[in-house]
């Protein structure tokens, strides 16, 4: 199936961990983007790539690091885990970029971070 | 930057009836406006969008108008079914190499049978 997709689905740690979650799309798209969804459902972005490389690094604690070691794959790594961290983090993907004329995101499921 | 405002927060309905959810956007440039719907438990899922050189879009059951003076944009859904209860989200912005776009912040609809 042509997805993306992302794990854990769930996550439940203790404050002050370190913890990743694992993003990937097999859709050939160029760029990719981490979303915070609160409990209010807002969709906040946190970061973009395209091909490899970060465009959007909007106002995140630096505790929060991206890593993407190729265009199919963007993981989100953060550290020192916080009470207000806890909300439902997506990746999503896009044929945006340089040239592109469809610009739709396709979502992953989202992994439910709680942090106690 | 872009602001986007959505309207109503929260929309029930009864099955067979229509549901219609405005936005409004501030950025004249934006030309490229998405409507996302999210199940429970699942990502927002792309189930319609317009541009901006466009006026109305329609796939079955669903339409998007657009109004580019007034900036305001409406997802329109006729003969609502149960399946249709979701949170529904608008979205605008200017397409190109760093396209980034602002959601509105969701309706929840609710289709009674």
């Amino acid at each position: 199936d042509t997805a993306v997709s992302q794990t854990p689905k769930y996550l439940v740690t203790q404050m002050g961990n370190d913890k990743s979650i694992k993003c990937e799309q097999n859709l050939g798209h160029d760029t990719m983007y981490w979303y915070k969804q609160d409990s209010k459902k807002f969709l906040k972005i946190m970061f973009s790539y395209n091909n490899k490389e970060l465009i959007i690094n909007e106002t995140v604690p630096n505790r929060f690091s991206p890593k993407s070691p190729d265009k199919a794959h963007l993981n989100l790594h953060i550290n020192s885990l916080e009470l207000g961290d806890s909300a439902v983090y997506f990746c999503a993907s896009s044929p945006a970029g340089f040239g592109g004329t469809n610009y739709g995101y396709t979502f992953g499921s989202g992994t439910r971070l709680t942090v106690v | 930057g872009e602001n986007v405002e959505q309207h109503p927060s929260t929309l029930s309905v009864q099955e067979g009836d229509s549901a219609v959810i405005k936005c409004t956007y501030s950025d004249s440039a934006s030309n490229y406006f998405p409507w996302y719907k999210q199940e429970l438990g699942k990502g927002p899922q792309l189930i319609i969008d317009i541009r901006s050189n466009v006026g109305e879009k329609k796939d079955q059951r669903i339409a998007v108008t657009l109004n580019k003076t007034a900036k305001h944009f409406s997802l329109h859904i006729t003969e609502t079914q149960p399946e249709d209860s979701a949170v529904y989200f608008c979205a605008a912005g200017l397409s190109g190499g760093s396209y980034i776009p602002t959601f509105g912040r969701g309706t929840s609809l609710i289709v009674h049978p």
